[in-house]
């Protein structure tokens, strides 16, 4: 149980377009999601955590309206990078939390996005 | 604000040998603590993680950590090491109850025959 999903798992695209990469919690429903970034051979920086239903709360210094969440429903988020340019290539990763009981205080991460901005 | 320090960027241990990675925290309150193992090109899996029971943690693979209030430590350990377990390893930490994880710098655990 508890398994996180990404999709794409890699993305490359041209300088100016923008991408989107999907989230979504397979066998739980997630209250919570959080957006992570990871350059190369650096840890992970929040980026955002949205509640499904909710605006997300983005951390300092992430442009918002560069970096659009969606978290529609409580199985699925998205993040669309808009405009990409090369600064922007990192690894993208996501994970979930279900909110209350056991597991509440945990999050289920998922495999990550390898983005490419040529 | 909480913060964890990882020291060691890399660790090289022998198969067979110990293995022990260093994390510190930082706290105004105990927190919970987690670690993670990363895999190449992969996300995250959680080795173990302490929220206030049990000092002593164990988690998968043979792993374990202990939590340290006096030392403000929450060192990861595991007794015989295999060459499975060459990866990254994060230490994390988050408020009780809260939502962030802050996650340490990382340290590569390189294993050598």
């Amino acid at each position: 149980g508890a398994v996180v999903s990404q999709h794409p798992s890699r993305v490359i695209c041209k300088s100016g377009t923008s991408v989107k990469i999907e989230c979504r919690s397979l066998d739980f429903q997630a209250t919570t999601m959080f957006w992570y970034r990871q350059f190369p051979k650096q840890s992970l920086m929040l980026m955002a955590t949205s509640n499904e239903g909710s605006k997300a709360t983005y951390e300092q210094g992430v442009e918002k309206d560069k970096f659009l969440i969606n978290h529609a429903s409580l199985t699925l988020s998205t993040l669309t990078v808009t405009s990409a340019h090369p600064e922007d290539s990192s690894f993208y990763i996501c994970s979930a939390r279900e909110g209350s009981g056991g597991r509440g205080n945990e999050q289920f991460f998922g495999p990550g996005t390898r983005l490419t901005v040529l | 604000a909480q913060s964890v320090t990882q020291l060691g960027s890399h660790v090289s241990v022998s198969e067979g040998a110990l293995v022990l990675l260093r994390c510190n925290y930082s706290s105004s309150v105990p927190p919970y603590l987690f670690w993670y193992v990363q895999y190449p090109n992969q996300g995250l899996q959680l080795l173990l993680k302490y929220t206030s029971a049990a000092t002593l943690v164990k988690g998968i693979n043979g792993f374990e950590a202990e939590f340290k209030k006096s030392e403000t430590s929450f060192h990861l350990t595991k007794p015989s090491a295999h060459m499975s377990d060459a990866a990254e390893y994060f230490c994390a930490v988050s408020e009780r109850g809260g939502n962030k994880l802050t996650f340490g710098t990382g340290t590569q655990l390189k294993v050598e025959l």
